[in-house]
């Protein structure tokens, strides 16, 4: 168990919906990364929060977003959903963001698939 | 396996064989490379990791190889169990602010 939990595990929704992904990083851990792992493409970087600001972007699609709130969780928002967005979806969480290196701590992944 | 269904290169090892996964990285400027371990139905665990002022680095029954000059990574197992069984990703950091950039993966099937 990394310490990292998401929820929820599973979600299943229609073309055109907009889901919300929950993330909580390890306790002390201040940065929190969201990756997408689809069939063909591996892990991808999404986005990466460090303590409440955006601190760096990868292939995210405009349809998508992210926050992180004062405790520190986060949120991803898929918007507009496409059949190509079903994939699984990481958080990972450090205790630094950058310049330092630092493991990145794996959540189990949500699964969404888009009908 | 059920967490990630990848389309990935397989390495099938006899049980108490050694293993050697390979990655060929993207950047000669990357600094620090790590090792991810994806069991079905998990996300991705920290194995080991090297820095490039390295080009050996061992753990317990693990050991990465970098090499600079062809930009190539390897992770060797030693003694490979059915529990190796997994998917392996190398991952490259480049440093300053940037994030992990993760190779494709590799699918070890342990054969018992």
């Amino acid at each position: 168990d990394s310490g990292v939990t998401q929820t929820p595990k599973h979600l299943i929704t229609a073309t055109g919906q907009r889901v919300t992904l929950r993330c909580s990083p390890r306790s002390g851990d201040l940065s929190v990364y969201w990756y997408q792992q689809s069939l063909d493409q591996g892990l991808q970087f999404l986005i990466q929060y460090y303590n409440g600001e955006e601190r760096a972007k990868g292939n995210i699609l405009e349809r998508f977003s992210a926050q992180q709130f004062p405790d520190l969780h986060s949120e991803l928002n898929l918007s507009s959903l496409e059949l190509g967005d079903s994939a699984l979806y990481f958080c990972a969480s450090s205790v630094e963001a950058s310049g330092g290196i630092y493991e990145q701590y794996f959540g189990p992944g949500t699964r969404l698939t888009v009908t | 396996g059920e967490s990630v269904g990848l389309h990935l290169p397989t390495l099938s090892v006899q049980e108490g064989d050694n293993s050697i996964i390979n990655c060929a990285y993207s950047n000669s400027a990357s600094d620090y490379f790590i090792w991810y371990k994806q069991e079905s139905g998990k996300g991705p665990q920290f194995i080991i990791d090297i820095r490039s002022n390295m080009d050996k680095r061992q753990g317990q029954r693990v050991t990465v190889l970098l090499n600079k000059t062809v930009k190539h990574l390897s992770l060797q197992i030693a003694a490979t169990q059915p529990g190796d069984s997994a998917v392996y990703f190398c991952a490259e950091f480049l440093g300053g602010g940037t994030p992990l950039v993760f190779g494709k993966g590799t699918r070890l099937s342990v054969i018992a």
